[in-house]
């Protein structure tokens, strides 16, 4: 079964908007956290944020949020104020239990448009 | 200071051919992940380890891959009797402890090699 879903179609959003991107995961280990890379088209892999499942207040760092809904085992990303640097895939990733693997979803693409 | 480092960045290799791939991960991180990303997918685990010892290999495709850390720091990843289905972009991570030890522990990856078998 897929860990994490991320099933947007490739996004298009203008500069200094928001963007949101979905992410869905499931896991029955109460114990899980969950992360967002971004990967430009040079390739690497650029760690975001992070969410734990005990966590208490959404992750925020920077331009960055997570709006985690624990009961609809959702945590979608918030870009605020989108810049072009933004164009990129983004993955969201989950880390269960007592593994230390992280599991990744398909990625969303997000282009931002002048 | 230096992040990742993987070695080669590029490796074209013949079917059937035994390849190494190398891995440096960032000074005094106890974990090593290695990963495979298809194109147009996310990355897919393969093994990891804490300090020397390999702790989880159940991602490893099949017995012609193998991985070590032998000091605990550098880390190879090896494909024996190559086929053209392991044409894929190998990516090394490491993070600071193992996720396990409590705490988000982010895992930095390094830029990956990409290995084309013809």
């Amino acid at each position: 079964a897929q860990k994490i879903t991320q099933t947007q179609p490739g996004m298009f959003v203008q500069e200094k908007e928001a963007v949101t991107l979905d992410c869905t995961y499931d896991t029955s280990d109460p114990s899980y956290g969950l992360f967002w890379y971004k990967q430009p088209s040079s390739g690497e892999m650029i760690f975001l944020i992070y969410q734990g499942s005990y966590d208490q207040q959404n992750a925020t760092e920077g331009r960055y949020s997570l709006n985690f809904q624990k009961a609809r085992k959702s945590a979608n990303l918030v870009i605020s104020a989108s810049q072009l640097g933004d164009s990129a895939m983004y993955f969201c990733a989950m880390r269960e239990g007592m593994n230390n693997r992280l599991a990744f979803g398909k990625g969303n693409q997000v282009v931002v448009i002048p | 200071g230096a992040g990742v480092s993987q070695s080669p960045r590029y490796k074209v290799t013949k079917r059937g051919q035994d390849v190494a791939l190398r891995c440096d991960p960032i000074s005094g991180h106890v974990s090593l992940y290695w990963y495979r990303q298809a194109l147009g997918q996310g990355p897919e685990f393969l093994t990891y380890f804490n300090y020397e010892a390999q702790q989880d290999k159940s991602g490893l495709p099949n017995d012609r891959f193998s991985a070590e850390r032998p000091e605990g720091s550098i880390s190879t990843l090896t494909i024996q009797r190559t086929e053209q289905r392991d044409s894929a972009m190998y990516r090394c991570a490491s993070s600071l402890r193992p996720g396990l030890a409590g705490g988000p522990y982010e895992q930095y990856f390094g830029p990956g090699t990409r290995l084309t078998v013809t």
